[in-house]
């Protein structure tokens, strides 16, 4: 079982619908989880990183994590054409190792 | 301040050729790593350098692929003998510290394609 699992999509809505982005993690030290954001063409940026379990708003986007299901989510509300792009999670290992990604799902918003 | 660069943005070569890959981390970070990524196999690290320690290389995949890190900022992937596998988007990116919840600056890549 690999490390973390994404559904790669692609995932195609309307504009204005909630979308909904999920990972599962199989490595119970990870205390991290973030979500990056890639345009097509362009290096993936940081969209949201969460500590410990719960949820974490920033405007439109919500980030939820669950580590008694090992299941991180992230929710898009009323999504815009702009927001499609690949999304990928992302977890630090404990102690000195690198981010460990998903794979990324691919996401359009057709207007 | 200007993010993360790397040249070139494109690069084509033939199977067996050496290939050299530039990364210019944003400038004061101390960390900076290496990411390939390939068509449906997501982000896979391939080595990191941090401050003036020894870079951890344990995720190269062969002994075809290296790196450095002159003067603490910038990077040279090098792959020797290119095989038609290794074509992929090289990813570079930069961190200032090393550790649990650095954010990591991602460059735009380079699309390596091996003929």
């Amino acid at each position: 079982q690999k490390e973390v699992e994404q559904d790669p999509g692609p995932l195609s809505v309307p504009e204005g619908a909630i979308v909904s982005l999920n990972c599962t993690y199989s490595n119970s030290a990870f205390q991290y989880f973030m979500w990056y954001r890639q345009y097509s063409r362009k290096g993936p940026e940081l969209l949201m990183y969460t500590y410990s379990s719960g949820n974490k708003e920033d405007g439109r986007f919500t980030a939820q994590v669950d580590k008694s299901s090992k299941y991180i989510s992230l929710f898009i509300r009323d999504s815009q054409p702009s927001d499609s792009a690949t999304y990928l999670c992302a977890m630090p290992n404990s102690g000195n190792t690198p981010l460990v990604f998903g794979k990324g799902t691919r996401l359009s918003v057709i207007a | 301040g200007a993010g993360v660069s790397q040249s070139p943005s494109n690069k084509v070569t033939e199977k067996g050729k050496d290939v050299e890959l530039r990364c210019d981390p944003i400038s004061g970070h101390t960390a900076l790593y290496w990411y390939r990524q390939s068509l449906g196999q997501g982000l896979e690290f391939l080595i990191y350098f941090q401050g003036n320690s020894a870079p951890d290389k344990s995720g190269l995949p062969s002994d075809r692929f290296s790196a450095e890190r002159t003067g603490g900022s910038v990077s040279t992937l090098t792959i020797q003998r290119t095989q038609q596998e290794d074509s992929a988007v090289y990813l570079c990116a930069s961190s200032f510290l090393f550790g649990l919840g650095e954010t990591q600056y991602f460059g735009p890549g380079t699309r390596l394609l091996v003929l």
